[in-house]
């Protein structure tokens, strides 16, 4: 069964460092999603891709969040710096269309630790 | 925007019994209802979803109900089993938007 590739599964990093997460969508789809899940609550979208266009980013903090799908496929999340309150689970999900009923396909997500 | 509310936060079942989730929702465009189901240390995994002309889907034990005019919808576990103790998020999304929206999830516990 294809899956959403995330890496890496767990990072621990200190406040002000700088820190990346990595996705690489199911093959083929060409919507892919950043999302943040904070413990206890559920998944909240930061960015949208559609190949490489960035179709959403209004709930990205893009003071200190960035976010690149440079050729449509694989996409990297990026925290610079980093802060207490980042400390998260962070989920790239992937769609076949761009329309959002026809459900996601979630990877397995980073746990970013914030110290 | 879309807005989902989700209950109850945390729910005890014995092993067995039957589970209940419900879900409202807020905006009466919305079209697409999915349930994920998320184990620890995984990400979310779609479980079954219901589009807004269908009143009721099952799959084995999971069944989904919407009620489009009361805007809720609902997840029912029947002769539920340990592997169903779980994080069961319900979300809606609306014609040509490309966001689901979550509900911020049921903590599922089946009791032996």
């Amino acid at each position: 069964e294809a899956e959403v590739a995330q890496s890496p599964r767990y990072k621990i990093t200190e406040k002000s460092q700088a820190v990346a997460f990595w996705c690489d969508p199911i093959s083929g789809h060409a919507t892919l999603y950043w999302y943040r899940q904070i413990l206890g609550q559920g998944p909240e979208l930061l960015v949208q891709f559609q190949d490489e266009s960035v179709v959403d980013d209004s709930q990205l903090p893009k003071d200190r969040f960035s976010a690149e799908r440079l050729k449509g496929v694989d996409s990297t999340l990026k925290i610079q710096p980093a802060e207490l309150g980042d400390s998260a689970m962070y989920l790239c999900a992937s769609s076949l269309l761009s329309s959002g009923d026809y459900g996601y396909t979630f990877g397995s997500g980073t746990r970013l630790t914030v110290v | 925007g879309e807005n989902v509310e989700q209950h109850p936060s945390t729910l005890s079942v014995q092993e067995g019994d039957s589970a209940v989730i419900k879900c409202t929702y807020s905006d009466s465009a919305s079209n697409y209802f999915p349930w994920y189901k998320q184990e620890l240390g995984k990400g979310p995994q779609l479980i079954i979803d219901i589009r807004s002309n269908v009143g009721e889907k099952k799959d084995q034990r999971i069944a989904v109900t919407l009620n489009k005019t009361a805007k809720h919808f609902s997840l029912h576990i029947t002769e539920t089993q340990p592997e169903d103790s779980a994080v069961y998020f319900c979300a809606a999304t609306s014609p040509g938007d490309d966001k689901i929206i979550f509900g911020k999830g049921t903590r599922l516990h089946i009791l032996p």
